[in-house]
């Protein structure tokens, strides 16, 4: 897949437990993030945003935080599922208007033990 | 669920020659996007396009890039000749006007120039 070769950080849990993965962002103006995840072969696909007048924000299962004293951004999933084996990639935008212009980071892992 | 849709989801083509690879964004979404990934690299943004015209581009969007939009449903990016660098997968997006509203991708195509 195209994220063969890329060093990722690598979670590993088991099924059942909850994971956390993290995310350091670059610029102290971004006001805008999203959690995306990409299975083998396929697109991002988005789970979860969080503006930046926000420190917390859950989902179905996922929950986002965000520390923005320490341009820190997380997601947790709980009870981890073997379809939640995937790369998760943080995105961030810094673009005020609407045109959101997302800067990816490098991305992590999920392995997922059943 | 509406989806992003490209096609093909896999050209070969050779060094110096023109490729266009295509898209049909969701329908009611006003904003485009063009984004690759390198092999082993992270998810790089390309170039985004509103009313008919590019609102913002990458230093890799060069000369060698454009993007149209043919009709009411096709969104294109053509390489008008394309070298081994260019090999990588080119993901397409699109979203809302809302400015919380998030990208939506399609699943790619992977773009090898031999």
């Amino acid at each position: 897949g195209e994220n063969v070769g890329l060093h990722l950080p690598t979670l590993s849990v088991q099924e059942g437990d909850n994971s956390i993965i993290n995310c350091a962002y670059s610029n102290s103006a971004s006001d805008y993030f999203i959690w995306y995840k990409q299975e083998s072969g396929k697109g991002p696909q988005f789970i979860i945003d969080i503006r930046s007048n926000m420190d917390k924000r859950q989902g179905q299962r996922v929950t986002v935080l965000l520390n923005k004293t320490v341009k820190h951004l997380s997601l947790q999933i709980a009870a981890t599922q073997p379809g939640d084996s995937a790369v998760y990639f943080c995105a961030e935008n810094f673009d005020n208007n609407a045109g959101n212009m997302l800067t990816f980071g490098g991305g992590t892992r999920l392995m997922v033990k059943p | 669920e509406p989806e992003v849709t490209q096609t093909p989801s896999h050209q070969v083509t050779q060094m110096g020659q023109e490729v266009i690879l295509r898209c049909v964004p969701i329908s009611n979404h006003l904003y485009f996007y063009w984004y690759r990934q390198i092999l082993g690299q992270k998810v790089e943004f390309l170039v985004s396009f509103y009313n008919n015209e590019i609102s913002e581009k990458s230093e890799i969007f060069d000369d060698q890039f454009s993007v149209e939009r043919p009709d009411g449903s096709n969104f294109t990016l053509k390489i008008r000749s394309t070298k081994l660098e260019d090999s990588a997968m080119y993901f397409c997006a699109s979203k809302k006007r809302d400015i919380s509203s998030p990208l939506h991708f399609g699943n790619g195509t992977r773009l090898t120039v031999t």
